[in-house]
């Protein structure tokens, strides 16, 4: 099993720009996240999935949207890219809630908007 | 105060000592608690959840109090491999969130 994986690994994008990140898990786990790490600040939860065809808004969701329109894979889109999301992103998935479960972490998108 | 507060850090110790890390959370509602560890341009991974009993894994050592809003990891016998950051999550109250708290970097010395 290749667990979770995220696509791309590295990014840079002019401001304005738009891009989406791909995350495919084979674990068939029903709760996938997305995060975004920042220097001298934890984890930050952007949008999560209760399962296909759903998802809501985490603790930073402005300037991001998410699809899940397929159980394994989770997209995180950025419309309209501004220096401030410049930061490592990670997806994760769990089998059950997460406050129930082990995540599991993809290798994370380093991405950097100029 | 914060939602997961942890010790600052870093820490360097040698090969062979006994760390410990504090974390304290402010949601009294929170149910589950957790340790994870990051190492340096990778991602997090599941370390030890923490049990209101406490619990121990092998040289790893995990206590919960409630009353105090405060957990530990317990570090024994350190290995250079050990060296990583250990983040504190807990969960929101709600199971879907998990708050992570900023992590403590450690580093052991030959």
């Amino acid at each position: 099993n290749a667990g979770v994986t995220q696509t791309p690994k590295f990014r840079v994008l002019k401001t304005g720009q738009s891009m989406t990140l791909l995350c495919a898990q084979d674990m068939n786990h029903e709760y996938m996240y997305w995060y975004r790490q920042d220097p001298g600040m934890g984890l930050r939860l952007i949008h999560y999935s209760v399962g296909e065809g759903t998802t809501a808004k985490g603790e930073v969701p402005d300037g991001y949207n998410v699809s899940r329109l397929k159980k394994q894979n989770f997209l995180l889109g950025l419309e309209s890219a501004a220096p401030s999301q410049t930061s490592v992103y990670f997806c994760a998935s769990s089998y059950r809630a997460s406050g129930l479960n082990e995540q599991f972490f993809g290798p994370g998108t380093r991405l950097t908007v100029l | 105060r914060k939602e997961v507060e942890q010790d600052p850090g870093p820490f360097n110790v040698p090969e062979g000592a006994t760390v410990a890390f504090n974390c304290t959370y402010s949601n009294s509602a929170s149910q589950s608690f957790f340790w994870y560890r990051q190492d340096c341009r990778k991602e997090p991974k599941l370390l030890m959840s923490v049990y209101s009993s406490g619990n121990e894994d092998g040289r790893f050592t995990a206590q919960l109090n409630r009353a105090s809003q405060y957990i530990s990891l317990l570090i024994r016998d350190s290995k250079l491999s050990d060296s990583a950051t250990y983040l504190c999550v807990v969960n929101r109250g709600s199971n879907y969130k998990l708050t992570f708290g900023k992590g403590t970097l450690l580093t052991v010395n030959p």
